[in-house]
């Protein structure tokens, strides 16, 4: 069963613009991760963020987290071509000690 | 160092064939999972090693599917007999932690077309 659904689906935006991608879950979490998927290649990990933090950053990256939305963003800034990718929230769900992936965001960067 | 390792990375096969994927993990990792990732749709988790012990094969279809994990490093997951909808990218991951989820690490996965 998928426990975290992305919205949106897809996304197209010109490069340079900003990217941001929803996250929401249903049951209460450890920690909540997203990853990169390169069209015809494994997922690569991006951040991790636990309950306890509400923001974190990676270079262009930047997660938030609201435990009693139940819900995280994942926004790109100053988007390249090269961030043309699937994205994907997981959750490791409190009790079940594994990752749970949603459908993912489609994201398009144009040149 | 060197990644999660899989192979083969594209394989055809008609239906109620069998196929079977091998994946080794980074050097070291105590967890390994199968994903199954149909197109257009997230991973879905099919099998959870910790070590050579099962922690998770609830949603491995038992009928058809199975998976080992031999003295606690690579692993195999066969399909026999395999149905059109196990057309499909099967991922292996790798984690280091033990007991509790951290980052996974996915080799490029194993493609399957079911004719």
């Amino acid at each position: 069963s998928q426990q975290g659904e992305e919205d949106p689906q897809a996304l197209s935006i010109q490069e340079g613009e900003n990217a941001t991608m929803n996250c929401s879950y249903k049951t209460s979490i450890n920690n909540l991760q997203w990853y990169r998927q390169n069209s015809g290649r494994g997922l690569v990990h991006l951040i991790l963020i636990r309950s306890n933090e509400r923001e974190k950053h990676s270079g262009r990256l930047r997660v938030t987290l609201d435990t009693s939305k139940k819900s995280s963003s994942l926004l790109i800034t100053a988007s390249r071509a090269a961030d043309t990718a699937s994205y994907f929230c997981a959750t490791d769900r409190q009790g079940a000690q594994k990752l749970v992936f949603g459908q993912g965001t489609r994201l398009t960067i144009n040149p | 160092e060197a990644g999660v390792a899989q192979s083969p990375r594209y394989k055809i096969i008609e239906k109620r064939q069998s196929v079977a994927f091998w994946c080794n993990p980074i050097s070291g990792h105590a967890t390994l999972y199968w994903y199954q990732q149909i197109l257009g749709q997230g991973p879905k988790l099919l099998i959870q090693f910790q070590n050579n012990g099962v922690v998770d094969d609830s949603q491995l279809p038992k009928d058809r599917f199975s998976a080992e994990r031999l003295k606690g490093v690579d692993s195999t997951l066969k399909i026999q007999p395999a149905k059109l909808e196990d057309s499909a990218v099967y991922l292996c991951a790798s984690t280091i932690l033990s007991g509790r989820t951290g980052e996974l690490f996915f080799g490029e996965g194993s493609r399957l077309t079911v004719l």
